[in-house]
């Protein structure tokens, strides 16, 4: 599985955009671009994915390089809830297994 | 009503005890899962069952063993319990093929003593 390389931790105030990056400059042409977070003692909760394209859906937007070597969860207008461990993650279609890396912790001030 | 149920949602018990932790989804999914994630907040997948078949089996130790009666429910016993572990153990679900989403439980929390 190709790596991705993420900041540990970044910080945001209530009501403000969130920008997340993440790098993943081995990434291979079948590879899609995930993103999970994770809630304090909770479970990992799908956020959303591209390939190519930039995505938008309910919780976010994901920016995706031209050379898809870099990628960007966009984070509208943080609330507390939006508080957690971003996870960016390459995955193979049709591959079943997620590959965690450490993530980055987003912390939001109110 | 949960995607995803585990059953306990903590767990203490001594070494070299065995224990039992249960999944359940409601989702129709035909693919379940095991991560741990230790100490270290580090997750990693442990096992894969598709309609009951094992697929994915990451090097886990043979005191792991899961088990899935049909394809809603994947079981993970653990024998001869060690202090290593102790982590959380979150089940997940999703369809097999493309780049489904995986749904996550909520995490069972096993410390041994």
């Amino acid at each position: 599985d190709a790596k991705t390389t993420q900041p540990n931790s970044m910080e945001s105030n209530e009501e403000e955009p969130v920008h997340l990056p993440c790098n993943h400059s081995t990434i291979s042409g079948t590879d899609y671009i995930h993103w999970y977070r994770q809630l304090p003692s909770q479970g990992p909760e799908y956020v959303i994915h591209g390939l190519t394209s930039n995505v938008n859906n309910r919780m976010a937007s994901l920016a995706i390089a031209e050379d898809r070597k870099s990628s960007t969860l966009i984070l509208h207008r943080a609330t507390l809830r939006d508080a957690a461990v971003y996870y960016c993650i390459l995955r193979v279609q049709g591959a079943q297994k997620l590959v965690f890396g450490q993530g980055t912790r987003l912390t939001i001030n109110p | 009503d949960t995607a995803v149920s585990q059953t306990p949602k903590y767990l203490v018990t001594q070494m070299g005890n065995d224990k039992s932790i249960k999944c359940e989804q409601n989702l129709g999914h035909d693919t379940m899962y095991w991560y741990k994630q230790d100490s270290k907040k580090f997750l990693k997948i442990m096992f894969s069952y598709n309609n009951k078949e094992l697929i994915i089996n990451e090097t886990v130790p043979n005191r792991f063993s899961p088990k899935s009666p049909d394809k809603a429910h994947l079981n993970l016993h653990i024998n001869s319990l060690e202090l290593g572990d102790s982590a959380v153990y979150f089940c997940a679900s999703s369809q097999r093929g493309g780049v489904e989403t995986q749904y996550f439980g909520p995490g069972t929390r096993l410390l041994v003593l």
